[in-house]
């Protein structure tokens, strides 16, 4: 079956540094969707990409889609605390169910 | 409060007992989904409904697992004969219109089987 895998699966960086996470599909993709996961909390949509090597940025967030539509990027420049959590990709496969990744859990020395 | 809202929040319960949660999705979205989440792991996707229709169920969802959407509206996923292995968070989301929306988590539901 379809398979969404996510690496690093830990990021430790010191406050102030860049952080990326790097989102793989075993099939392509309709579109690929990213989720932020507090400690404690639940996933929340943070954006969605659709056409292929599409680039989106929220602040300090860049977003690539990559162009056959079966890779995807999540790039924080600049972190702070209040970006710790555990980031998800997730990708509509044709059966229109989301698959999630396993995640990279960010943390963050102040 | 107008987003996906679950009860209950956490549930402790002894190994064989069966245990029931209920998920209110945001009242204009048409699609409910119902996943699992552990320790360390992306949510696990089990199963989903349009309307009170459920179109598609994992494989994770043995026997034991049920979940229904009478009327198109709340949901409910109940496990029957619980075991240690069904600890986790339950986790119930909704959308609205076609493949490709948005979809909004609730809480979750945290079951701890004893």
């Amino acid at each position: 079956g379809q398979q969404v895998m996510q690496i690093p699966q830990y990021q430790h960086v010191q406050e102030g540094e860049d952080f990326t996470t790097y989102c793989n599909s075993s099939t392509t993709l309709s579109n690929i969707q990213w989720y932020k996961q507090r400690p404690g909390g639940h996933p929340v949509f943070l954006i969605q990409l659709v056409k292929s090597g599409e680039v989106k940025k929220q602040k300090r967030l860049t977003f690539q889609f990559g162009e056959a539509k079966k890779n995807s990027s999540l790039h924080i420049t600049a972190t702070q605390t209040t970006d710790v959590g555990t980031y998800f990709c997730a990708g509509y496969s044709s059966a229109s169910k989301i698959i999630f990744g396993s995640g990279t859990r960010l943390s963050i020395r102040p | 409060d107008t987003g996906v809202s679950q009860n209950p929040r956490h549930k402790i319960t002894k190994r064989g007992q069966n245990v029931t949660f209920r998920c209110d999705p945001i009242s204009e979205h048409n699609r409910l989904y119902w996943y699992r989440q552990t320790l360390g792991q992306g949510p696990e996707f089990l199963t989903y409904f349009q309307n009170e229709a459920q179109l598609e169920k994992s494989r994770l969802l043995s026997d034991r697992f049920s979940a229904e959407r009478p009327k198109g509206s709340f949901s409910t996923l109940e496990i029957q004969r619980t075991e240690q292995g069904d600890s986790a968070m339950y986790l119930c989301a909704s959308s609205f219109g076609t493949s490709g929306n948005t979809i909004y988590f609730g809480e979750g539901s945290w079951l701890t089987v004893v």
